[in-house]
């Protein structure tokens, strides 16, 4: 079985720039989670997407952040415009659906703003 | 505001010895509680979940106790080897709507051989 897949799996960029990453999750998997995971912390979930709508973004940025699940597969998160305190690593997650199910993480994608 | 803690400081432990790892939660009721291990530059591995009406839970050397008087989740690792050295992160969830994980900052646990 396939893991979860992102790319880019690093990325550097200017503040004020903005970047944009891809998530392709489990086959089958309904539940889709965005966490982003600061240097010596836990991940802290961003986005909750249930197929393609979304079920949790309390704490999305929504002033800079945004993300879309478009036919309840693939997702992408965008950051525009990028602030310094945005350096993290973006970790994408799926599970079979919402519940107490193991969430299976991909590789992260680890952003650099200067 | 809800907390979830763990041990902030590494934890060393000779090979072969048990390792216990701690979960602490404040103004929180989970309805089930995930751990997960990360290894440096990856995404976090699901190893266990135990439920609030649970009080242990085994899978081969993992062990973990849920404790909901004291608010608080141990994991242990017995007969440890040096490829047990990672993070370990306790991930409580309340359930309901979203199901949502609230993730612990994780102790890292290096075994020496």
């Amino acid at each position: 079985e396939a893991g979860v897949a992102q790319s880019p799996r690093y990325k550097i960029i200017e503040k004020r720039q903005s970047v944009a990453f891809w998530c392709n999750p489990i086959s089958g998997h309904a539940t889709l989670y965005w966490y982003q995971q600061i240097l010596g912390q836990g991940p802290k979930l961003l986005i909750q997407f249930q197929n393609n709508g979304v079920v949790d973004d309390s704490q999305l940025p929504k002033d800079r952040f945004s993300a879309e699940r478009l036919k309840g597969v693939d997702s992408t998160l965008k950051i525009q415009p990028a602030k310094l305190e945005d350096s993290a690593v973006y970790l994408c997650a799926s599970s079979f659906r919402r519940g107490p199910y193991e969430q299976y993480f991909g590789p992260g994608t680890r952003l650099t703003v200067t | 505001s809800q907390k979830i803690e763990q041990n902030s400081e590494a934890l060393n432990i000779q090979e072969g010895k048990t390792a216990t790892l701690t979960c602490n939660y404040t103004n929180y009721s989970p309805a089930y509680l995930q751990w997960y291990r990360q290894d440096p530059g990856r995404g976090p591995v699901f190893l266990l979940l135990i439920r609030e009406n649970e009080k242990e839970k085994r899978k081969e050397r993992l062990k973990v106790t849920f404790d909901t008087t004291l608010k608080q989740s141990l994991f242990h690792i017995t007969a440890s080897q040096p490829a047990d050295s990672a993070t370990y992160l306790c991930a409580p969830s309340q359930g309901g709507a979203t199901n949502k994980l609230i993730f612990g900052t994780g102790t890292l646990l290096a075994v020496q051989p």
